[in-house]
């Protein structure tokens, strides 16, 4: 059965810290890995990654997949206060008869002054 | 603010009622999606439009409706739900279903639902 884990489930950190959320998976025929935040409302995206080794960056968020090992890393430098969400990690597989989307279980952040 | 919209942002309803959630679109997707989402779980697929052709129902009861009118809406009709179907109703659209895109799925604000 196609999974997706994250962990820590859960992480308090002190602003300034950088953290590192981590994403495995086990699907079968892998197409691409996503990382989203969410906060109150709707997830946001933040990167899409289908090829291993490139990290992708955003600010103080960055991202990189190991295809090999069937996991992704999100870092975090210099956390703020606005970084306390809900960090959602997808992985988009190709099915028998359709598509699939699994959604890990997220890792709530949060950051306190 | 999202550029997907969804209406209602909260809606209450009693199991015998008959509601529709609604979802637009304005940037040309042709992909658009409904999530499930309870508290602190991740949202879970339920149907994936392409082209305004249904593509995954992935076997959700069918008091839940799906209906795509056009490309840019999506609605979802909902009819005797059980106090269990209280949950964030997300929509989502993306350019393309399937194939390899490489574009990310985009989320409107969701419907909290609830059931009494």
């Amino acid at each position: 059965e196609d999974k997706v884990v994250q962990s820590p489930l859960s992480l308090v950190v002190h602003e300034g810290d950088t953290v590192t959320l981590n994403c495995s998976y086990e699907v079968t025929n892998f197409r691409s890995l996503l990382w989203y935040k969410q906060e109150k409302k709707a997830p946001t995206f933040l990167f899409m990654l289908t090829s291993s080794g490139i990290e992708k960056k955003s600010g103080r968020l960055s991202s990189i997949l190991d295809k090999k090992e069937l996991f992704s890393i999100l870092n975090i430098t210099a956390t703020q206060t606005g970084d306390s969400a809900v960090y959602l990690c997808a992985v988009e597989a190709r099915g028998t008869s359709y598509d699939k989307v699994i959604f890990g279980p997220g890792t709530s952040l949060s950051v306190i002054p | 603010d999202t550029e997907v919209t969804q209406t209602p942002k909260h809606l209450v309803m009693g199991m015998t009622n008959k509601k529709s959630l609604k979802c637009e679109q304005h940037m040309g997707h042709r992909a658009m999606y409904w999530y499930k989402q309870k508290a602190k779980k991740p949202p879970e697929l339920m149907f994936v439009y392409s082209y305004e052709k249904l593509s995954i129902n992935e076997s959700v009861p069918s008091r839940f409706s799906p209906e795509c009118p056009n490309s840019s809406l999506l609605n979802l009709h909902l009819h005797a739900l059980q106090p269990e179907d209280s949950a964030l109703y997300l929509c989502a659209s993306s350019q393309v279903w399937g194939g390899y895109s490489n574009q990310p799925q985009h989320f409107g604000d969701g419907t909290r639902l609830s059931i009494l």
